[in-house]
């Protein structure tokens, strides 16, 4: 069995803050973590993963997230948050030997001018 | 545009009504997903083909529920006799599975259903 929690429903930055969004997971094997952003009314839209290697990944737009597997975490990270950032945001697992992906419930980052 | 297209974006249809919606994944993905996402959720899995062939479905996926995915191209979803709780935004995705290892899913827009 798979699962992914968000302990955070909403997160409140201002512009510059720096912006955390917290995740952890639960897989019986290795695990395969995803961060994907949301606008209003689309799709999911992929922005980094971590696999193997490097426990600090870098993907889309600034963002990065740290694997800790002791923890069983897979924070988000963005040094100095913009309006434009303000969206859903979901984390996901899948084991390594498996296909499809479990989702967080997903959640909401307000930047704040 | 060279993403994964869904299609319509969005559908109303009165309850008991059938509707099919369509997914074209990124053309050279021999993986498709069909997940769903209801208000304050995360995406849910509902199947997965592996080409043409459909390898697993979700329990979520009822009886009334049904995927394709002829040639290993395109898929279709389709709902019979659908009911208020289909509503939901319903999202296709794509990925390409190599013999070491698959690409991260591309996701579509999605197709908001809306049951009245």
């Amino acid at each position: 069995a798979q699962s992914v929690a968000q302990p955070e429903d909403q997160v409140n930055v201002a512009e510059g803050n720096p912006l955390t969004v917290k995740c952890t997971y639960s897989v019986s094997g290795n695990p395969y973590l995803f961060w994907y952003v949301q606008y209003p009314n689309r799709g999911l839209q992929f922005l980094l993963k971590y696999i193997t290697g490097d426990n600090l990944v870098k993907g889309s737009y600034g963002f990065e997230a740290e694997f800790n597997k002791s923890q069983t975490s897979f924070h988000l990270k963005k040094p100095s948050a913009l309006v434009s950032d303000s969206a859903l945001y979901f984390c996901a697992v899948r084991d390594s030997g498996d296909y499809k992906l479990s989702f967080g419930a997903g959640t909401t980052v307000t930047v704040r001018a | 545009d060279t993403g994964v297209s869904q299609d319509p974006r969005h559908k109303i249809t009165k309850r008991g009504q059938n509707v099919t919606f369509r997914c074209d994944p990124i053309s050279e993905h021999n993986r498709l997903y069909w997940y769903r996402q209801t208000l304050g959720q995360g995406p849910e899995f509902l199947t997965y083909f592996q080409n043409e062939a459909q390898l697993e479905k979700s329990r979520l996926l009822s009886d009334r529920f049904s995927a394709e995915r002829p040639k290993g191209s395109f898929s279709t979803l389709e709902i019979q006799r659908t009911e208020q709780g289909d509503s939901a935004m319903y999202l296709c995705a794509s990925s390409f599975q190599t013999g070491t290892g698959s690409t991260e899913a591309f996701f579509g827009q999605g197709t908001r259903l809306t049951v009245v």
